[in-house]
């Protein structure tokens, strides 16, 4: 299976920071790719997909980049309504697997 | 809007069998172009995608799963269902329904699940 691997596991930064998720696939993976948000106790809402493409409705403070291996999600302004868990998904190959999570919450 | 809401017994015992439905509502299961999967999460830990059924039929599972895991859907009831057989304490999770969708770029289909149910929780334990 593609490992996808995530950095950081956690970060901590401050209301109006912008941050930047890195997501790393084992193998080549073209722009197979989406992000995901989830906070406690909720279940996961899509952010981006095809690696760079807003969902509708998400905000243009989120943005995506990359292809083949590595990724980036950047928040931008960060608010008190996006400290939560971020998860990358490959789309592949199947079984479609998720990185471990980066947990961005409030310093 | 299309929902989705998982249902099933919270609580299974060791090697029994888990079985959930997630009952689509707003839109109807046998959308051409979209398709139906099964994710989990063990309590503090991350996302499992496990598998998926398209209005085909055809299914995909993840292949530690595939032993015990089927997946199926009854367009009758517009739900799909997922069967885990001889249970395990490491089953334990919150089980998430979402919808697949896809995004054609480049010849290629981008696949995505863009809409998810609440989950369930269910507890393997005697």
């Amino acid at each position: 299976a593609i490992q996808m691997t995530q950095s950081p596991s956690s970060l901590s930064a401050s209301i109006g920071d912008r941050v930047t998720i890195t997501c790393r696939a084992s193998q080549g993976i073209r722009i197979d790719l989406s992000w995901y948000q989830q906070k406690p106790g909720k279940a996961p809402k899509l952010l981006i997909y095809a690696a760079s493409t807003l969902h509708t409705g998400v905000p243009s403070k989120f943005s995506g980049n990359g292809s083949g291996t590595d990724f980036t999600l950047t928040i931008s302004n960060l608010q008190p309504e996006d400290f939560a868990t971020y998860y990358c998904l490959q789309d592949y190959k199947y079984p479609w697997t998720f990185g471990q999570g980066t947990k961005v919450d409030i310093k | 809007q299309v929902q989705l809401q998982e249902s099933g017994p919270g609580l299974v015992r060791p090697s029994q069998t888990l079985s959930l439905t997630c009952t689509v509502s707003g839109g109807s299961v046998n959308s051409g172009g979209f398709f139906w999967s099964w994710i989990r999460q063990p309590t503090g830990k991350g996302l499992e995608w496990i598998g998926r059924i398209y209005t085909s039929g055809t299914t995909t599972y993840i292949p530690s799963l595939e032993s015990r895991l089927s997946i199926s859907m009854d367009t009758s009831k517009n739900q799909f269902s997922l069967r885990l057989t001889s249970v395990t304490a490491a089953d334990t999770a919150v089980y998430y329904c979402a919808r697949g969708n896809k995004f054609v770029s480049g010849n290629y289909n981008r696949n995505f699940l863009d809409i998810w149910g609440r989950g369930t929780v269910v507890t393997v334990s005697s």
